[in-house]
């Protein structure tokens, strides 16, 4: 079946350094998205890429989708405690297909 | 947020015994969604639904069923609850099936089995 790999699984950084999170997978997708879980809490949606070697960007955070759309990126500058959660991306195929998730820790 | 609501939102039981979990909406979203969290796993698909009464399996369906009679409700079984279902559990709905539009979340449904 499709598989989502996420890396790296955590991620502790001090509060104002960037962070990087990876998504890959095995097979070509349709549309990456990305979601956000606060500890204790739900996933929520970040934003949705479509187009191969598309940049958006929203504040702080910048997501990439690969050109050959099998692969996509979170990158977060300067980090804020309010960063604090799992971030997640999810292929989409003919359903979605969720990554292991980043746990990312932002020392104040 | 969207409007989801699960229930029960914690529940102990014991091995042996059948469970069910509530996932009800009222955005009138077509695609309702059963997902389990565990640590080191991620989000997985349990069955999934595209209409009322039209239902398929994800990728971990063994053990758990579902059954979709209104829009709004979505039930997911574990016929006989085992150790290894023990953990939170996640429901979904999109307006897009498919894969396309986001997903909106419920609060989860802490499930310990003993």
């Amino acid at each position: 079946g499709q598989q989502v790999m996420q890396i790296p699984q955590y991620q502790h950084v001090q509060e104002g350094e960037d962070f990087t999170t990876y998504c890959n997978s095995s097979t070509t997708l349709s549309n990456i998205q990305w979601y956000k879980q606060r500890p204790g809490g739900h996933p929520v949606f970040l934003i949705q890429l479509v187009k191969s070697g598309e940049v958006k960007k929203q504040k702080r955070l910048t997501f990439q989708f690969g050109e050959a759309k099998k692969n996509s990126s979170l990158h977060i500058t300067a980090t804020q405690t309010t960063d604090v959660g799992t971030y997640f991306c999810a292929g989409t195929g003919n359903q979605f297909y969720f990554g292991t998730g980043t746990s990312l820790t932002v020392i104040p | 947020d969207a409007g989801i609501t699960q229930s029960p939102r914690h529940k102990v039981t014991e091995t042996g015994t059948p469970v069910t979990l509530r996932c009800h909406q009222t955005e009138n979203h077509r695609y309702m969604y059963w997902y389990r969290q565990d640590p080191g796993h991620g989000l997985r698909l349990i069955h999934y639904s595209y209409g009322v009464k039209d239902t398929d399996k994800g990728e971990v369906s063994d053990g758990y069923s579902v059954s979709r009679s209104k829009t709004e409700d979505f039930l997911l079984t574990l016929e006989s609850a085992t150790s290894s279902q023990t953990s939170v559990y996640f429901c979904a709905i999109s307006g897009g099936g498919g894969g396309t539009g986001e997903l909106f979340f419920g609060e989860g449904s802490r499930l310990t089995v003993l």
